[in-house]
């Protein structure tokens, strides 16, 4: 089955720095990789996602890569505010269902 | 909110007992799925179902059982065989769209006393 790795599990920068956040995956077959903000105490919902026939997607200050060869892909976040402080997670489909990343607990210092 | 709902929000159990979470949704999606959430991990897949009156196990499906008669309805049952039931509990169907993303209830926090 699908796994899904997610590295670092904390990443801690100041407001106004970039964070990058990056997983593997280990299905060939894996074609769609979305990435979800959770805060505390509420519901993860989705940020950005990337199909595997597209190599980089950007919405703002937010960007995914994919790297189909060395199957893995990026979160990236320029910018950041106080307000991007969550737990981030990765995930990639497998049959008809995501698997997820164990998450990324970012803190944005003002 | 949101078109999925699932209740209760806060739940208490005893051990040995079962209880059984509920999902619903009028969105008219086909899929729904189950997903555990312990503190500091991810979100682990119990079950899904891609259609009424069938469903698949996931990675942790020993000790939980769902049942799928409605299109709107995903009930999730933990039973006393699951070992370690204290987790939050998040039940997701599929955006409009349909292209594989996940949208979330809000989630059941059980804890076993």
């Amino acid at each position: 089955g699908e796994n899904v790795e997610q590295h670092p599990s904390t990443l801690s920068v100041q407001e106004g720095d970039s964070a990058v956040i990056k997983c593997t995956y280990s299905d060939s077959a894996s074609n769609y990789f979305p990435w979800y903000k959770q805060e505390l105490g509420k519901r993860p919902q989705l940020i950005i996602d990337i199909r595997s026939n597209v190599g980089e997607k950007k919405d703002q200050r937010i960007a995914v890569t994919l790297n189909k060869t060395a199957k893995h892909f990026s979160l990236h976040i320029t910018e950041t505010q106080p307000e991007d402080s969550a737990v981030y997670f990765c995930a990639a489909n497998r049959r008809r269902a995501l698997t997820f990343g164990s998450g990324t607990r970012l803190q944005v210092q003002p | 909110d949101g078109g999925i709902t699932q209740s209760p929000k806060y739940l208490f159990r005893k051990e040995g007992q079962n209880v059984t979470l509920s999902c619903e949704q009028n969105l008219n999606h086909d899929a729904m799925y189950w997903y555990r959430q312990d503190p500091g991990q991810g979100l682990r897949l119990i079950y899904y179902s891609q259609i009424v009156n069938d469903f698949q196990k996931g990675d942790i499906a020993e000790g939980y059982s769902v049942s799928r008669e409605k299109k709107e309805s995903f009930p999730l049952t933990v039973t006393s065989a699951q070992k370690n039931p204290t987790a939050f509990y998040l039940c997701a169907t599929t955006t409009p769209r349909g292209t594989g993303e996940l949208f979330f209830g809000e989630g059941s926090r059980l804890t076993v006393l």
